[in-house]
């Protein structure tokens, strides 16, 4: 069965300290990857995508994130984070051919100090 | 431009009552996707429709839930005779369908059973 992997389950930064929040899947074929995050009351919103071709991809607020293939990953990465940031992130995964459904991964709470 | 709308918000019910959960999809949409997600984990893909028609449902109880996208109005997410377990913020999300992979979530309806 697919599934999606979150490494971190919480992860607490200072602000301007980097940030890289780990996903790997369990799909062989073609995929696509989403990173959606969830602010505090609001609902889930798009961070980023990647459907084919360069796999760094930029999405907003300064995000981005990293298709490797081989390795099965696509780690979100934003060099400086804001104490906005705060909110809970997940990875999520469509398999072609499935529906369009997404996997979600358990998602990561992130936490940043002012 | 209104987005994917939920209602109500919040829904309490006492074990052995029905839940019933709307979901308006972003105007030109014609797919709807639910999701629900339990305390402390991840969305997990429930059910998948388009204009009264069932496309996937392979993430749905076997027994007491179900779900319609009539042709007029919102869909529905049905929970019959509630238990505890049933507890969980439900999401709906909605695509046009010449992406369905690319998903626009509303804001969720959070259902404590009691």
């Amino acid at each position: 069965a697919q599934s999606v992997s979150q490494h971190n389950h919480h992860v607490i930064l200072s602000e301007a300290a980097s940030l890289e929040l780990g996903c790997n899947y369990s799909y062989g074929g073609t995929v696509n990857l989403f990173w959606y995050v969830q602010y505090p009351g609001q609902h889930l919103q798009l961070l980023l995508k990647y459907f084919s071709g360069d796999p760094l991809v930029k999405g907003i607020k300064g995000f981005e994130a990293e298709f490797i293939k081989s390795k099965f990953s696509f780690n979100l990465r934003k060099p400086s984070v804001q104490w906005s940031d705060t909110a809970e992130y997940f990875c999520a995964v469509n398999a072609m051919g499935n529906t369009g459904k997404l996997i979600f991964g358990q998602g990561t709470t992130l936490q940043v100090k002012p | 431009n209104a987005g994917v709308m939920q209602n109500p918000r919040h829904l309490v019910r006492r074990r052995g009552q029905e839940a019933r959960l709307r979901c308006s999809p972003m105007k030109g949409h014609s797919h709807v996707y639910w999701y629900r997600q339990l305390p402390e984990e991840g969305l997990k893909f429930m059910v998948y429709l388009q204009k009264e028609n069932i496309i996937d449902e392979s993430g749905m109880p076997k027994e007491r839930f179900s779900a319609e996208f009539p042709k007029e109005g919102p869909s529905i997410l049905r929970i019959q005779q509630v238990v505890r377990g049933d507890s969980a913020a439900y999401f709906c999300a909605s695509s046009d369908g010449t992406a369905s992979y690319e998903q626009y979530f509303g804001p969720g309806t959070r259902l404590t059973v009691t």
